[in-house]
């Protein structure tokens, strides 16, 4: 299966500054890239996706950048805010017993500091 | 579209009891995910249903637990004689096919946060 790791585990920015996450996954075959949030006691909730034919994909204070090369796929945020402290997951998706599945990385909790 | 529905939120069982939870996918879905979530961890696949079928099942422990989606109502993920060890929080996913035929992102439920006491 497919083996899929984040980091850092933990991560501390003033507000302000800005956060990079990093995610590496191992199937070559894996074709879509996304990014979840997920804040204290709820669910988690997708901010931003890439897919495989993409290198960057930015959406206002977020932004993702994938290295097929290199197997690996990133979480840029900039102007971090307190609201942005939350527990981030990348969740790559690959072929597995003929359907896509997703396997989630261990996440990565952000604390923005005010 | 009221998305996917979970319940309980909460779910409080002693030692021994069974746990039933229940996930409603969103109108016009007929796969669903199962997540298990353990305090401070990841999100930990459990197993994959489409109505009626059991597509995938390889992150499910072989025993007391089992799940199904039956063709009217929500999908169920059962716990039998639930141990402390099964205190987490459980998310259910849904999508209207199987990924990688034009659906990718999930969209989760709120979970239901089972306390084994």
């Amino acid at each position: 299966g497919e083996n899929v790791e984040q980091h850092p585990s933990t991560l501390s920015v003033q507000e302000g500054d800005s956060a990079v996450i990093k995610c590496t996954y191992s199937d070559s075959a894996s074709n879509y890239f996304p990014w979840y949030k997920q804040e204290l006691g709820k669910r988690p909730q997708l901010i931003i996706d890439i897919r495989s034919n993409v290198g960057e994909k930015k959406d206002q204070r977020i932004a993702v950048t994938l290295n097929k090369t290199a197997k690996h796929f990133s979480l840029h945020i900039t102007e971090t805010q307190p609201e942005d402290s939350a527990v981030y997951f990348c969740a790559p998706k690959s072929p597995s017993g003929g359907y896509q599945k997703v396997t989630f990385g261990t996440g990565t909790k952000l604390q923005v500091i005010p | 579209n009221a998305g996917v529905m979970q319940n309980p939120r909460h779910l409080v069982r002693r030692r021994g009891q069974e746990a039933r939870l229940r996930c409603s996918p969103m109108k016009g879905h007929s796969h669903v995910y199962w997540y298990r979530q353990l305090p401070e961890e990841g999100l930990k696949f459990m197993v994959y249903l489409q109505k009626e079928n059991i597509i995938d099942e390889s992150g499910m422990p072989k025993e007391r637990f089992s799940a199904e989606f039956p063709k009217e109502g929500p999908s169920i993920l059962r716990i039998q004689q639930v141990v402390r060890g099964d205190s987490a929080a459980y998310f259910c996913a849904s999508s209207p096919l199987s990924t990688g035929q034009g659906f990718d992102g999930y969209t989760f439920g709120s979970g239901t946060r089972l306390t084994v006491v």
